[in-house]
């Protein structure tokens, strides 16, 4: 089965770039899908197909996809972006089934 | 506006059954497929099921395959999850979720706000 790997947390300074990586084999042959998660929320969408960024979402928020990982990068961190980040991809080579990362814990310094 | 409500989740002993519903509003219901997604106390988020807008076509995760099914009433623009043989680890938060047009394709764009499931004697 497809398996993505996210590192489980990442710490940023204010103001600071923060950069969340989601690794699975060939990944950049797939569409990356990337959903924020605030404690007792559900999760949003802040980037689907790699780089697309739904209205609402800040400029800050960026992704690009190459070889076998995919990144999400929040530039000029604010304390509002702590929360969980989670990336997705479907496997569709046999199962058909969704696949999610661990998730990665975003901590504002 | 899209809007996505669950309900059904409560206290259930395992190897009992309960059926989540999620009631839809702001979008053409049978243009998309629809997912559950599920999360664990404290853990992170899980794909359980999805559905083809037509309801035709339908995937599970392992863990849940033979004991879950999924399915839509496009009359009542609601997405059902019925869920037998229940066990501990199926408690969680169960999220339904708008998908794409096309099944296996495209972002969770919409999700609603949860419904906790408790599997325990």
């Amino acid at each position: 089965s497809y398996v993505l790997t996210q590192p489980p947390s990442v710490s940023v300074a204010p103001g600071k770039t923060a950069t969340i990586t989601c690794g699975g084999d060939k990944i950049e042959f797939k569409s990356v899908h990337w959903y924020q998660q605030k404690p007792g929320q559900a999760p949003v969408v802040v980037v689907y197909d790699d780089s697309a960024r739904p209205s609402g979402i800040p400029e800050r928020f960026s992704g690009s996809n190459s070889g076998n990982t995919a990144t999400l990068t929040i530039n000029r961190v604010e304390a509002g972006d702590e929360a969980d980040y989670y990336c997705h991809v479907w496997d569709v080579s046999r199962d058909h089934v969704g696949v999610l990362g661990g998730g990665t814990k975003l901590t504002v310094l | 506006e899209v809007q996505l409500l669950e309900s059904g989740g409560g206290l259930i002993q395992p190897g009992g059954s309960l059926r989540l519903s999620c009631v839809t509003s702001g979008f053409t219901f049978s243009d998309y497929t629809m997912t559950w997604v599920r999360q664990a106390p404290g853990k992170g988020l899980e794909w359980v099921s999805t559905i083809s807008g037509s309801g035709e076509t339908t995937s599970y995760a392992s863990s849940v395959k033979g004991r879950f099914t999924v399915s839509r009433d496009i009359s009542k623009n609601t997405v059902f999850l019925q869920m037998s043989g229940l066990r501990a680890e199926d408690t969680a938060v169960y999220y339904c979720a708008k998908g794409g047009r096309r099944l296996h394709l495209g972002e969770w764009s919409a999700w609603g706000q949860g419904t906790l499931v408790t599997v325990s004697s």
